[in-house]
């Protein structure tokens, strides 16, 4: 069965470092998401993404924050200059259907 | 914008009872979309169930079933037979008919004990 898949799993980085996480959408998918989960807490949208273009973003998904499909399978988060409150579980989901969206197993960023 | 709300941040049940998690929402639309996520220890979100707004009748799928009461904006989700693998957090979610977001509610850390 076809899945969603990021990497890395986890990735470690010093305050002030660009990070880039990636995802694989399913392939026939035509929307992509990121969100991000703080440890204990819910977990939020960051940004939505459709026909190259971003269509829906939150307020968390600020200028430090970029979305791009670089090639026609991977689906990249930049974050520019991370802060420590950046620390999250992110993850990126897909979808084809009007509305399930699969997630996949998530990046786990630690900023020290 | 949409709220969603899980009043019960722990439960437990002894395998092969029955449990419920609730939820609740809130929204002006009347077409929208609720969901149950399952996330493991390995935190990875799997899709439980689904419930389309205008659909009357409630959910199902296996051991999983839902009590959509559409005038109270309740979305409860009932697992019956509960097993060992069913210990997870469990989250509750809404999609409006016009947006692409999903809105998840602060979860239910769902403890099933032998």
């Amino acid at each position: 069965e076809p899945e969603v898949t990021q990497t890395p799993s986890h990735q470690v980085t010093q305050m002030g470092q660009e990070v880039i996480l990636r995802c694989v959408p399913i392939s026939n998918h035509l929307y992509f998401y990121w969100y991000r989960q703080i440890l204990g807490q819910k977990v939020e949208f960051l940004v939505s993404f459709y026909n190259n273009e971003i269509s829906e973003k939150s307020e968390i998904f600020d200028d430090q924050f970029s979305v791009e499909r670089p090639d026609g399978s991977n689906f990249t988060l930049k974050i520019r200059s991370t802060k420590l409150e950046d620390s999250a579980m992110y993850f990126c989901a897909s979808r084809v259907a009007p509305n399930e969206q699969f997630f996949g197993p998530g990046t786990r960023l630690t900023v020290l | 914008a949409q709220t969603v709300t899980q009043s019960q941040p722990e439960m437990s049940v002894q395998e092969a009872e029955t449990v419920t998690l609730s939820c609740t929402y809130d929204t002006s639309e009347n077409n929208y979309y609720l969901f149950w996520y399952k996330q493991p220890p390995s935190r990875q979100m799997i899709l439980v169930i689904r419930q389309e707004a205008y659909k009357q009748q409630n959910a199902t799928e296996n051991r999983f079933s839902v009590n959509f009461q559409k005038a109270a904006k309740s979305f409860s989700l009932k697992i019956s037979d509960s097993q060992l693998g069913d210990t997870a957090m469990y989250f509750c979610a809404f999609k409006g008919n016009a947006g692409n977001m999903l809105t998840f509610g602060g979860g239910t850390r769902l403890m099933v004990k032998p």
